[in-house]
């Protein structure tokens, strides 16, 4: 079955800098990578997702970028703000059994 | 608008003791999916419906059961629970191969003593 690992698991980073979460997934037959943000207490929530012909998307200060042939996926947070302060999950869906598999999260913290 | 709703949101049980968590959509989703939070562990998959009549086990399906009652209902039951399944509990609907985000319910926090 599919398995998705990310890295790292705790990122700190200065008000204004850049931060990168990194993840890998095993199962080529997974086509489509969302990645979710988690505040505390509340429920996970899609920032940013890419379909496997797709190379690369941005959205504002937030981007993904997917290499198919090595199997990894990366989220991009530029000009990085405190309300960005959250726990990060990428994960991978197959295409014929639809099964959403996740990564153990990233948690990120902004500091002033 | 709802979204997918999850019920209740807090339940303490007994070792032993059984009960059923609800979910239900209003997207006309096909796939439904129930995840368990641990600290440190993210999100894993304990089961799953790609559409209605069919459910999948995921990675941790063990001491878990699930029917899909219709399209809109996807329920996780606990037949005897046990303190190892203390957890938050996530229900999510949505997404069809590489099309469409799913969508979470607000969880229901599970303790077992």
């Amino acid at each position: 079955g599919e398995n998705v690992e990310q890295h790292p698991s705790t990122l700190s980073v200065q008000e204004g800098d850049s931060a990168v979460i990194k993840c890998t997934y095993s199962d080529s037959a997974s086509n489509y990578f969302p990645w979710y943000k988690q505040e505390l207490g509340k429920r996970p929530q899609l920032i940013i997702d890419i379909r496997s012909n797709v190379g690369e998307k941005k959205d504002q200060r937030i981007a993904v970028t997917l290499n198919k042939t090595a199997k990894h996926f990366s989220l991009h947070i530029t000009e990085t703000q405190p309300e960005d302060s959250a726990v990060y999950f990428c994960a991978a869906r197959t295409g014929g059994g639809n099964k959403l598999t996740f990564g153990t999260g990233t948690q990120l913290k902004v500091e002033l | 608008n709802a979204g997918v709703t999850q019920t209740p949101k807090f339940q303490v049980l007994k070792t032993g003791q059984s009960m059923t968590l609800q979910c239900a959509q209003d997207m006309n989703h096909n796939s439904m999916y129930w995840y368990r939070q641990d600290p440190g562990m993210g999100l894993r998959l304990i089961y799953y419906s790609a559409s209605e009549g069919t459910t999948d086990k995921g990675e941790v399906p063990n001491g878990y059961n699930v029917s899909r009652l219709n399209k809109r209902e996807f329920s996780l039951r606990l037949e005897s629970a046990a303190p190892s399944q203390t957890s938050v509990y996530f229900c999510a609907s949505g997404g069809q191969g590489a099309i469409g985000e799913a969508f979470f319910g607000q969880g229901t926090r599970l303790t077992v003593v």
